[in-house]
């Protein structure tokens, strides 16, 4: 069983700052860490797919870096807005295609 | 494509009966994922399915819960009898296999069934 932990469990922002997030995950059978978005009432949504080590994604203002050798992601957000308030998930899979989500970060961005 | 289907979106009952979600995926994924959500525990895996086929059943709770894959369109989640514990949000979500170059495919979710066991 993998244990993904994300850290912190929520967070409160300005609108306009930038904030991150961390997700660890055992390096064990590593196979892709993903990053979903996820607003209340609605579905996760894919943010990010990593595989690689030293893997850095970007999508507007948010991105993500991989580091599998120690275990951990972060995930990024540049001058946070409203609609960027949501729950933040990220989950590790592993060679057998299972896969174990964290617990999310909830983050709220107050305008 | 329609997305990830799922029927009910909420369902309500009464402890000790049975209760059956259900799941289309979209067409032409091969894997298929049920999902519990609970303030507690979060996103929790239950099972999954590749080409039909159940792979990994360790996060089924109990017997009391099981879940089908007859074909590639249609999925079901069956709790037998229910508990107030049950109550939660189960997600169904479908995603393509890997591919060969090794890129991990991501999951496409449905809406949710919000489960309500009193």
């Amino acid at each position: 069983i993998l244990n993904v932990e994300q850290s912190p469990q929520s967070l409160h922002v300005q609108e306009g700052d930038s904030t991150n997030f961390t997700c660890s995950f055992p390096s064990s059978n590593f196979y892709a860490l993903h990053w979903y978005r996820w607003e209340t009432a609605k579905s996760p949504e894919a943010l990010f797919v990593m595989t690689l080590n030293g893997d850095e994604k970007k999508k507007g203002r948010i991105s993500a870096t991989l580091n599998t050798k120690e275990g951990y992601s972060y995930l990024y957000i540049k001058g946070s807005q409203p609609e960027d308030s949501a729950t933040y998930l990220c989950a590790s899979s592993n060679t057998g295609n299972q896969f174990y989500f964290g617990t999310g970060t909830s983050l709220t961005v107050i305008p | 494509d329609a997305g990830v289907i799922q029927s009910p979106r909420h369902e309500v009952t009464e402890m000790g009966q049975e209760v059956t979600l259900r799941c289309k995926p979209i067409s032409g994924h091969d894997y298929l994922f049920w999902y519990r959500q609970t303030m507690m525990r979060g996103l929790e895996l239950l099972i999954y399915f590749n080409n039909n086929v159940p792979i990994d059943d360790s996060g089924m709770p109990e017997d009391r819960f099981s879940a089908k894959m007859p074909n590639a369109s249609f999925s079901t989640l069956k709790i037998q009898p229910s508990e107030p514990r049950d109550s939660a949000v189960y997600f169904c979500a479908s995603s393509l296999r890997r591919t060969s170059g090794g890129v991990d495919n991501e999951q496409f979710f449905g809406p949710g069934t919000r489960l309500t066991v009193l």
